[in-house]
């Protein structure tokens, strides 16, 4: 496999579930990042890893936790989540949090009930 | 707080015509610029990156940047049906964030 894979790729949940959404990247890169896309926003920076270190989380709601077990691997554990959040979930990698540009993966929809 | 601006389209070009998609920042201090490919239903996808004022060019792709004025822009050359997407300015901030625009949608006729 090469590039960066998320699963699943559609999730439909109630409000009370408590979920997972899985990334992995085969690029040998260092940061990762979780981003939220809606529909008629742009594209929302969620967490940031780097060397498996959280440097950044954007005033995320805690319903919303991230690992990052190594540099390979980034989760997004839901829990309790609101209609509001149903959206597209993506994950990307870069080599570094330099000029490097992101890869990211096909997504997961997540819809909430 | 920091922007990109982008029209949200859609822009319809004829097939074998030039689309010209344009990106304008609030934060002075960026350095990196992207441009990414978005098709319904997946993920972006880089097709540009520049780094320093001018242009750049790969392919039927060339990236223009103008730091002074705080624009960049993205042409497409001998425009193809296969081209409609999403296509979506990125700018990394002074802070290290990239900082996504909402992204014009290109129709290119046949």
């Amino acid at each position: 496999e090469t590039g960066v894979t998320q699963t699943p790729r559609h999730l439909v949940m109630g409000m009370t579930n408590k979920k997972s959404l899985k990334c992995e990247q085969h690029l040998g890169h260092n940061a990762m990042y979780w981003y939220k896309q809606s529909a008629k926003k742009p594209l929302e920076l969620m967490f940031v890893y780097n060397f498996k270190e959280q440097t950044e989380n954007n005033s995320v709601p805690s319903r919303f936790s991230p690992e990052c077990p190594n540099s390979s691997h980034l989760f997004l554990h839901l829990h309790t989540l609101q209609p509001e959040d149903s959206a597209l979930y993506l994950c990307a990698s870069s080599s570094d949090r330099s000029n490097q540009p992101q890869h990211f993966g096909d997504g997961t929809r997540l819809s909430i009930l | 707080q920091k922007e990109v601006e982008q029209n949200s389209g859609p822009l319809s070009v004829p097939e074998g015509a030039i689309a010209s998609l344009n990106c304008t920042y609030s934060d002075r201090g960026s350095q990196s610029f992207f441009w990414y490919r978005q098709y319904s239903g997946k993920s972006p996808e880089l097709i540009m990156s520049i780094y320093s004022n001018g242009d750049k060019e790969d392919g039927r792709f060339t990236a223009q940047l103008n730091k002074a004025s705080q624009y960049v822009s993205l042409l497409i050359r001998d425009s193809q049906p296969s081209d409609s997407a999403t296509y979506l300015c990125a700018v990394r901030g002074s802070q290290g964030n990239l900082i996504f625009g909402k992204g014009t949608k290109l129709s290119v006729k046949p």
